[in-house]
């Protein structure tokens, strides 16, 4: 079946640091590809996605690329705030038997300090 | 306007009860989900419904029953509360059973069972 794994985190930065957060995924065909974030006491925000290979999907600052031939869908962002301070969920989408399901990681939760 | 909402935003009950939650969307999507995310954030989904008919039922207990009145409403009744069923459960809806299209999520209700 389908599965996605993430870095484990806290991923703990100082203010402006660069960010990356790992993802890479197991599926066949071709699934869709997405970033959520979930803010503290929040619900699951999208963030950015990206349908095929080598799109790259972004939003506020971060950015992603859909890497076919590394099965990987890494999380960047130059330079974060403390506002970026959350957990981070990558995901794939794809239709099985004609419905579609979406697999999430673990989450990885991301503190920047001032 | 709020796209996915659901209620309440927090419920706190006794193991033995029965419950509910309401989600609804404003969106015009014709499918709907539930998710649940355990205390390590791990998100699972739960039921699919596509114009009121069920199309994913994962290996959820029987105590859990989705029910959709509409397609703008997938409510989650849960009978016999146990300890462990304490989580933040997320609806989410999007267009098209078979699409590959973004999956939008509603804020979370946070279940604790006493």
């Amino acid at each position: 079946g389908n599965s996605v794994t993430q870095m484990e985190g806290p991923v703990t930065l100082s203010e402006e640091a660069f960010l990356t957060i790992n993802c890479t995924y197991t599926a066949t065909g071709y699934p869709s590809l997405f970033w959520y974030v979930q803010y503290p006491g929040e619900g699951l925000q999208l963030l950015l996605k990206a349908t095929k290979a080598d799109d790259k999907g972004s939003n506020k600052g971060f950015e992603a690329t859909y890497r076919k031939e590394t099965t990987s869908f890494h999380l960047e962002k130059g330079s974060v705030q403390v506002s970026d301070s959350a957990v981070y969920f990558c995901a794939l989408l794809q239709n099985s038997g004609g419905y579609q399901k979406v697999t999430f990681g673990t989450g990885t939760k991301l503190q920047v300090i001032p | 306007d709020t796209a996915v909402s659901q209620t309440p935003k927090y419920l706190v009950t006794q193991m033995g009860n029965d419950k509910s939650i309401k989600c609804e969307q404003n969106l015009g999507h014709d499918t709907m989900y539930w998710y649940k995310q355990d205390s390590k954030k791990f998100l699972k989904i739960m039921f699919s419904y596509n114009n009121k008919e069920l199309i994913i039922n994962e290996t959820v207990p029987n105590r859990f029953s989705p029910k959709s009145p509409d397609k703008a409403h997938l409510n989650l009744h849960i009978n016999s509360l146990e300890l462990g069923d304490s989580a933040v459960y997320f609806c989410a809806s999007n267009q098209g059973q078979g699409s590959q299209e973004t999956q939008y999520f509603g804020p979370g209700t946070r279940l604790l069972v006493l």
